[in-house]
């Protein structure tokens, strides 16, 4: 069964511009979540998605925003990007489990600069 | 608030040798999922091993084990015979019901020829 996969893997952004990330589910896996990672913060979460709809956020500004396709694809946007957006952003997918999430599997990332 | 802590933020080994790795975490849930996630240099996010709150034997994985004490909310991975190819960032985990993961801030551990 393939894994998560994230594209593109690599991105060079100014800062202003927008981005979007997108993340393909493990098949059968209908929840996906969205992680920053950096080296002062560590992973942070930002928002997880459960048949199209969000379900949780966590404490990022208005500019992070995402979405989830009915075939559980999701995508991820930032707009207005500022030097801080660098980071590495994972994507994990996991099955409902009695209506929760299950174990989380994540994608290889993609990683983000802003200049 | 639901807190995860790893206090050792960097750990050296010798190839073959246990090491074990300490996390803490607090949360006032009863029910709840613990992890291990490695990740080595390539970043790619792999689990080690998962328990689940309700079950009072501790996971194993292979070479992988964990010591997992509710009540004194403890959740240490021992890793036993250590390989060159453990060398990674490791970071504990906890899943509530509400389904955000907390992420300690990892340790980085070395595994040495």
């Amino acid at each position: 069964k393939a894994g998560v996969t994230q594209t593109p893997r690599y991105l060079i952004k100014t800062r202003g511009q927008q981005v979007t990330l997108s993340c393909s589910p493990i098949s059968g896996h209908r929840s996906v979540s969205w992680y920053q990672q950096t080296p002062g913060q560590g992973l942070q979460f930002l928002f997880e998605y459960f048949s199209e709809t969000q379900r949780n956020k966590g404490n990022f500004p208005g500019r992070f925003s995402g979405r989830q396709f009915s075939n559980s694809r999701s995508e991820m946007n930032v707009s207005t990007l500022e030097l801080g957006d660098s980071a590495l952003y994972l994507c994990a997918s996991s099955k409902i489990s009695g209506g929760a999430v299950d174990t989380q599997y994540f994608g290889p990332g993609t990683r983000l600069t802003v200049l | 608030a639901q807190t995860v802590t790893q206090s050792q933020p960097e750990m050296s080994v010798q190839e073959a040798e246990t090491v074990t790795l300490s996390c803490t975490y607090d949360t006032s849930e009863s029910n709840y999922y613990l992890f291990w996630y490695k990740q080595p240099p390539s970043r790619q996010m792999i689990l080690v091993i998962r328990q689940e709150a309700y079950k009072q034997q501790n996971a194993t994985e292979n070479r992988f084990s964990v010591n997992f004490q509710k009540a004194a909310k403890s959740f240490s991975l021992k890793i036993s015979d250590s390989q060159l190819g453990d060398t990674a960032m490791y970071f504990c985990a906890l899943l509530n019901r509400d389904d955000k993961i907390i992420f300690g801030k990892g340790t980085r551990l070395h595994i040495l020829p």
